[in-house]
């Protein structure tokens, strides 16, 4: 099965900053590959696919590239409402399909 | 607008067996590979079963693999998980998930979850 790291596991930032996720896959999926947000109590809802595609109706500010073993997420400028966990998704090689461990955002 | 509405959680004891069900609308249920991904308590998301569109192909997590099966019903606009043999560590929210596509891709609309409990 193809692993998924994600780093870091937990981020303390503020509003406007510019952040940075990884998330580094055990072998290559090509570009075969999502990131989610979950908030508290919510399902999660896809932000980017393939790698670097931003989903519609999601804002501009975030941001997603990489491909092969290494991809990040960015979010340009924080907004209150991005404080959340954050997950990656390969899909290139399943069964199974496999996340990543999660990066929680937090108000710093 | 695209809806998942997930039933059938609830508590059971360790042994025992419990069918969720997923009512869709507002796509085109068959044309679409559908998914149950699960959520411990605490924990991060673990993808947990894929059916093709039309029911050709499954797939299922080494954890579960032989104890749950799932199922659709394309003319209910359906989709189904009969889980048996239930173990304390299948305690989760269940979501059902759309795919993008007629296989598995991602997970472009989330239902809002069931919670199964398996305690004594």
């Amino acid at each position: 099965a193809i692993q998924l790291t994600q780093s870091p596991s937990s981020l303390s930032a503020s509003v406007g900053d510019r952040v940075t996720i990884t998330c580094r896959a055990s072998q290559g999926i090509s570009s075969a590959l999502a990131w989610y947000q979950q908030k508290p109590g919510k399902a999660p809802k896809l932000l980017i696919y393939d790698a670097s595609s931003l989903e519609s109706g999601v804002p501009s500010r975030f941001s997603g590239s990489g491909s092969g073993t290494d991809f990040t997420l960015t979010i340009s400028s924080l907004q209150p409402e991005d404080f959340a966990t954050y997950y990656c998704q390969q899909f290139n090689s399943y069964p199974p399909i496999t996340f990543g461990q999660g990066t929680r955002l937090e108000i710093k | 607008q695209v809806q998942l509405v997930e039933s059938g959680g609830g508590v059971v004891q360790p042994g025992g067996s419990l069918r969720l069900s997923c009512a869709a609308s507002g796509f085109t249920f068959s044309s679409y590979g559908m998914h149950w991904v699960r959520q411990a308590p605490g924990k991060g998301l673990e993808w947990v079963a894929f059916i093709r569109y039309d029911g050709s192909n499954k797939y299922y997590a080494d954890s579960v693999k032989g104890r749950f099966t799932i199922s659709r019903d394309n003319s209910k606009n359906t989709l189904y998980l009969q889980m048996n043999s239930l173990r304390a560590e299948d305690t989760a929210v269940y979501y059902c998930a759309k795919d993008r596509d007629i296989v598995a891709t991602i997970f472009d609309y989330w239902g809002q979850g069931t919670l199964v409990t398996v305690s004594s």
